[in-house]
């Protein structure tokens, strides 16, 4: 069964340093999302991502934040400057058809800023 | 805006007892209501939904079913199982790109 892969599984990295997180979502998939999780709290969109551009972002998904998909597989989020407060659980989801709204979500990658 | 509150974990049952997780949303519109359930180490797996009002979600034994009067989702299973063990988050649909907004998740713990 296709399933979407995230890459590292566990990131630390020092406050300021950039991080890129790797997903590559099912390969027939068209709209890519972003989540995160904040240890204890909600699980919260981030972005979504379709036709190679981003088509809704949340408040959190602010400039420090930048998402690509530089060829045909892997869907990948930046952050440029990391802040201890970006310490949390990212995931990453794709989706065929955006009307059922069925997203297939990766294990996470668990980034932890020091 | 759009929002759904679950109930707080963690959640210990024996097996074979009855789970109930409890699940209100608040939302303009007309959304989809799903629950997704995360196992030790794994990624959110879509467990069940219902897209309008009375249908009823069902896999695995769980069961919800969509209330537009009382705004809730609530999820059942008769009888669980140790294999169950794992934390559910009840979802909503939220904007017009398909983002669902989710509640904080209950740890669900089922002793042998």
């Amino acid at each position: 069964e296709p399933e979407v892969t995230q890459t590292p599984s566990h990131q630390v990295t020092q406050m300021g340093q950039e991080v890129i997180l790797r997903c590559v979502p099912i390969s027939n998939h068209l709209y890519f999302y972003w989540y995160r999780q904040i240890l204890g709290q909600k699980v919260e969109f981030l972005v979504s991502f379709y036709n190679n551009e981003i088509s809704e972002k949340s408040e959190i998904f602010d400039d420090q934040f930048s998402v690509e998909r530089p060829d045909g597989s892997n869907f990948t989020l930046k952050i440029r400057s990391t802040k201890l407060e970006d310490s949390a659980m990212y995931f990453c989801a794709s989706s065929g058809r955006l009307q059922t709204y069925e997203q297939y979500f990766g294990p996470g990658t668990r980034l932890t800023v020091t | 805006g759009n929002s759904v509150t679950q109930m707080e974990g963690p959640v210990t049952l024996s097996e074979e007892a009855f789970l109930t997780i409890n699940c209100t949303y608040t939302a303009t519109g007309y959304p989809s209501l799903f629950w997704y359930v995360q196992y030790p180490g794994e990624g959110l797996q879509l467990l069940l939904k219902a897209t309008k009002a009375d249908d009823k979600g069902s896999n695995k034994g769980f069961e919800a079913t969509y209330r537009k009067e009382t705004t809730s989702f609530h999820l059942e299973k008769g009888s669980v199982q140790v294999s169950d063990s794992a934390v559910y988050f009840c979802a909503l649909s939220g904007g017009s790109q398909g983002n669902l907004i989710f509640g904080k998740g209950t740890k669900l713990s089922v002793k042998p």
